[in-house]
């Protein structure tokens, strides 16, 4: 009973591919997020979305294009990968916006290598 | 200059030891801040707030220091379960939470 699960775990693809994270959550939270971190194990925000209204979109390529169905799913869409984006993307969700108990609840993470 | 910033460490400790962090935060105006544990390649879970008069969890201690801008965690009696990533956590505007890199702690027998 995963309660953020994203897919796939692992993702190993060419540049200049175009691959997709999808991500669920069944906690029945409002809020979904996308996290990159690199291999200095920085965790930087990418979006966030609130009832599948886009409300936070740091500043990150526009090869990265989120999408969001329902308020349970946020996925990720990535094209014409490059290096740099290997990564390990996580999504989380919280009750509200980041709220005031500050708990994020993380999925296990989708390490991508591109090659 | 980073909005977290930590010694990325690694802390080698011996079991029953004490040991603690620090973390610095360049946004004065923040008024949120958390401490979560990474495990190597897991994901982020929270460990506990950081209150503005201190709170302690058991053997976990968090403190701030409003006017230096830094966050402690303290932990007492050093478990091996305790070797993880220790990240700092400052809420910033539109409620974003913002992470440090990590201290990075092991815990030896």
């Amino acid at each position: 009973d995963t309660a953020v699960s994203q897919t796939p775990k692992y993702l190993v693809t060419q540049m200049g591919n175009d691959k997709s994270i999808k991500c669920e959550q069944n906690l029945g939270h409002d809020t979904m997020y996308w996290y990159k971190q690199d291999s200095k194990k920085f965790l930087k925000i990418m979006f966030s979305y609130n009832n599948k209204e886009l409300i936070i979109n740091e500043t990150v390529p526009n090869r990265f294009s989120p999408k969001s169905p329902d308020k349970a799913h946020l996925n990720l869409h990535i094209n014409s990968l490059e290096l740099g984006d290997s990564a390990v993307y996580f999504c989380a969700s919280s009750p509200k916006v980041a709220a005031n108990t500050g708990e994020l609840f993380f999925g296990e993470g989708s390490r991508l290598t591109v090659l | 200059r980073k909005e977290v910033e930590q010694d990325p460490g690694p802390f080698n400790v011996p079991e029953g030891a004490t040991v603690a962090f620090n973390c610095t935060y360049s946004n004065s105006a923040s008024q949120s801040f958390f401490w979560y544990r990474q495990d190597c390649r897991k994901e982020p879970k929270l460990l506990m707030s950081v209150y503005s008069s201190g709170n302690e969890d058991g053997r976990f201690t968090a403190q701030l220091n409003r006017a230096s801008q830094y966050i402690s965690l303290l932990i007492r009696d050093s478990k091996l379960s305790d070797s993880a990533t220790y990240l700092c956590v400052v809420k910033g505007g539109y409620n974003k939470l913002i992470f440090g890199a990590g201290t990075r702690l092991a815990v030896h027998p």
